[in-house]
């Protein structure tokens, strides 16, 4: 079945660690992107991807970088430098950059 | 930035009410976009609007799309209780291609 696969579905950081939150789409989609949700909260968009090897910052991305050497995957990095990273994160992707986004189930993150 | 209003925040409904929420915006958009989000899970897209005016539905699920290009609405009828979740409008405006999310009306219902 097409769609977007992210895992891991919790994962634990210790303070001062960097993590990768996988994000793959079976779609075919062009564009791809991350957001945070935090407790209560909208979604606030991290990074966004028109095309391979092409993206852009959203609106929080400091502590966060991404990669896009394949259509099909995404991955998020959240670094050290990330001062708040405990959140839930969603992956998304849509046909092009202004159509209908798709989320993946998410990824809950704690630091610890 | 753009700025998307939601309301209400919250409703708590007896099953089998209808429920209206809508959003609105600070500036014209040009999509509007209603999900779904299930605790711990990622939102689901329940209805797109691409036109002003436009009336849409899936299932007991109805959004327009305002004449003004500010705002839009979700109608759900006949509530059950699986309807029991978190609903984001988001819009994309003429100035920009990102979309801009709401911060959420959680739906309570009642059996």
């Amino acid at each position: 079945d097409g769609g977007i696969t992210q895992s891991p579905k919790y994962l634990f950081r210790k303070e001062g660690q960097n993590v990768t939150l996988s994000c793959e789409q079976n779609l075919n989609h062009d564009a791809m992107y991350w957001y945070r949700q935090d407790p209560g909260q909208g979604l606030r968009l991290i990074y966004y991807s028109q095309i391979v090897n092409d993206f852009q910052k959203g609106d929080i991305a400091e502590g966060y970088s991404v990669s896009r050497e394949k259509k099909e995957s995404f991955p998020l990095t959240v670094t050290s430098a990330q001062k708040n990273p405990t959140a839930f994160y969603l992956c998304a992707s849509s046909i092009y950059l202004q159509s209908g986004a798709f989320f993946g189930q998410g990824t809950r993150l704690t630091v610890v | 930035g753009q700025q998307l209003n939601q309301s209400p925040q919250s409703m708590f409904i007896q099953e089998g009410e209808d429920v209206s929420m809508n959003c609105t915006s600070s500036s014209i958009f040009n999509t509007w976009l209603w999900y779904k989000q299930d605790p711990g899970e990622g939102p689901v897209l329940l209805i797109a609007l691409y036109k002003a005016g436009e009336l849409t539905s899936n299932g007991r699920l109805t959004a327009q799309f305002g004449i003004t290009r500010k705002d839009s609405f979700l109608n759900i009828s006949a509530s059950i209780p699986s309807d029991v979740g978190i609903y984001f409008c988001a819009g994309r405006g003429d100035a920009g291609n990102m979309l801009t999310f709401g911060g959420g009306t959680r739906l309570m219902v009642k059996p």
